[in-house]
């Protein structure tokens, strides 16, 4: 059975550019999860998609971040105008059932700005 | 807010010898918590998880220990290879929230051979 998969891997734009991030979660999946860990620090929480619904957003850092998922299938994290800080890597995670269980992480999507 | 952190952001060990990851969390709420491993250029994987209903609980050459008093959380591995060499992070979830894992930040295990 694949995994959670991510698109790219890796990423270098400049400042001011958009950059579009795609996650497959584990078929069958219902939740999906968006996580972002900047060099050295805590992986940190962005938001959480329940099939196509936004549960949770509310580690969104600011409007230039968009996670969308269309049919409840792969999602897609769009940040415009990426700014220097936005550097880092993009989790998603998936898991079968909302609740306390295991969420399956994909390697992630390395998003360097300069 | 509420946080989960680690004592110690790095921890080296020689090949062979037990290693001892803490994590100290502060949501008294939290009810379940998580062990993830990430190696070099991987994603989490998950390791071992314990309940808080729960004091100690043992996988495959791991063992988690969890003192609700101190409200702190440990990961042990014994016999420690040159491929558990990771980044280890404890998560934590709350009771009554929507269970999403609040993560630490992380320690990083080098093991010497």
């Amino acid at each position: 059975e694949a995994g959670v998969t991510q698109f790219p891997s890796h990423s270098v734009i400049e400042k001011g550019q958009t950059v579009t991030l795609r996650c497959d979660p584990i078929s069958g999946h219902d939740n999906l999860y968006w996580y972002r860990r900047v060099m050295g620090k805590e992986i940190k929480f962005l938001l959480h998609f329940v099939k196509e619904s936004k549960q949770d957003e509310s580690g969104m850092p600011n409007n230039r971040f968009l996670a969308e998922r269309t049919g409840g299938t792969y999602s897609t994290l769009k940040v415009q105008p990426a700014e220097l800080e936005d550097s880092g890597v993009y989790f998603c995670a998936s898991s079968p059932q909302t609740g306390r269980n295991t969420i399956y992480f994909g390697e992630g999507s390395w998003l360097t700005v300069v | 807010g509420e946080s989960v952190g680690l004592h110690l952001p790095t921890l080296s060990v020689q090949e062979g010898d037990n290693s001892i990851i803490n994590c100290a969390y502060s949501n008294s709420a939290s009810d379940y918590f998580i062990w993830y491993k990430q190696e070099s250029g991987k994603g989490p994987q998950f390791i071992i998880d314990i309940r808080s209903n729960m004091d100690k609980r043992q996988g495959q050459r791991v063992t988690v220990l969890l003192n609700k008093t101190v409200k702190h959380l440990s990961l042990q591995i014994a016999a420690t290879q040159p491929g558990d060499s990771a980044v280890y992070f404890c998560a934590e979830n709350a009771a009554g929230g929507s269970y999403i894992p609040t993560f630490g930040r992380g320690t990083s295990l080098i093991v010497h051979p």
